[in-house]
């Protein structure tokens, strides 16, 4: 079974730095590349990147360039977000999703369970 | 940057109604693509792929279809367990979600 396990919820305050993860297993995790998700407090969802496992290649969203750093540990099959210097607006909801291709084809087709940062002085 | 406008951005509706939610994408994006649910405090799930293949496990009540730039996803008779919010996602060009449609149950 696939699944995306993230760490748990943090508290921050502002200026300060944080990372968290995302824990691929049931699949091989080297072939897929793995996106991250912004969902601000009761607002949508919004596309951060997403990053190849294999070769830590990266493609940010335009909003996002600058603001975060996605990474991965391929021999402990683990993606990181994390920021250098939080900011108030930088508390929400983050998801980890799996992107899988089928037939020119693709979508998200797994999900973490979601990290709540929370970021207040 | 593409923009996938979203409607309605709720609804409510009985038991067994058809339910009808649509995305607009800004340009041509072909069939790329995809619907998901996310259910109050839970993560997103995907229920549909390239406009409208069904992801499997996803119940057939739910289908998706395309017209141009207009995509729709139907739930073709609505249960208890499918209040959440709906979202489109674009992958033409980088990932473009929809606004969300809040689906209610009167």
């Amino acid at each position: 079974e696939v699944q995306l396990v993230q760490s748990g919820a943090e508290a921050k305050k502002p200026g300060e730095s944080l990372r968290i993860s995302c824990k691929g297993s049931g699949y091989n995790f080297m072939n897929y590349w793995i996106a991250w998700v912004r969902q601000m407090p009761g607002i949508g969802l919004e596309y951060i990147g997403v990053i190849h496992p294999g070769d830590s290649d990266t493609r940010y969203s335009p909003s996002f360039q600058g603001q975060v750093t996605m990474s991965v540990d391929k021999s402990i099959s683990t993606a990181y977000l994390q920021w250098s210097s939080l900011k108030a607006s930088d508390t929400a909801m983050y998801y980890c999703a799996r992107r899988d291709f089928t037939s020119l084809l693709e979508f998200f087709d797994s999900w973490g369970q979601g990290t709540l940062v929370t970021v207040s002085s | 940057a593409i923009q996938m406008t979203q409607s309605p951005s709720s609804l409510s509706a009985s038991v067994g109604d058809r339910v009808t939610i649509t995305c607009r994408a800004s340009q041509f994006i072909r069939n790329d693509l995809s619907w998901y649910q996310q259910k109050p405090g839970r993560a997103p799930k995907l229920l549909i792929y390239g406009a409208s293949s069904l992801q499997s496990g996803v119940p057939s009540r739910f289908s998706g279809s395309v017209s141009g730039r207009d995509f729709t996803l139907t739930i073709s008779s609505l249960q208890p367990e499918d209040l959440a919010t709906y979202y489109c996602l674009q992958d033409y060009n980088l990932y473009t979600f929809g606004q969300g449609t809040k689906v209610e149950i009167k």
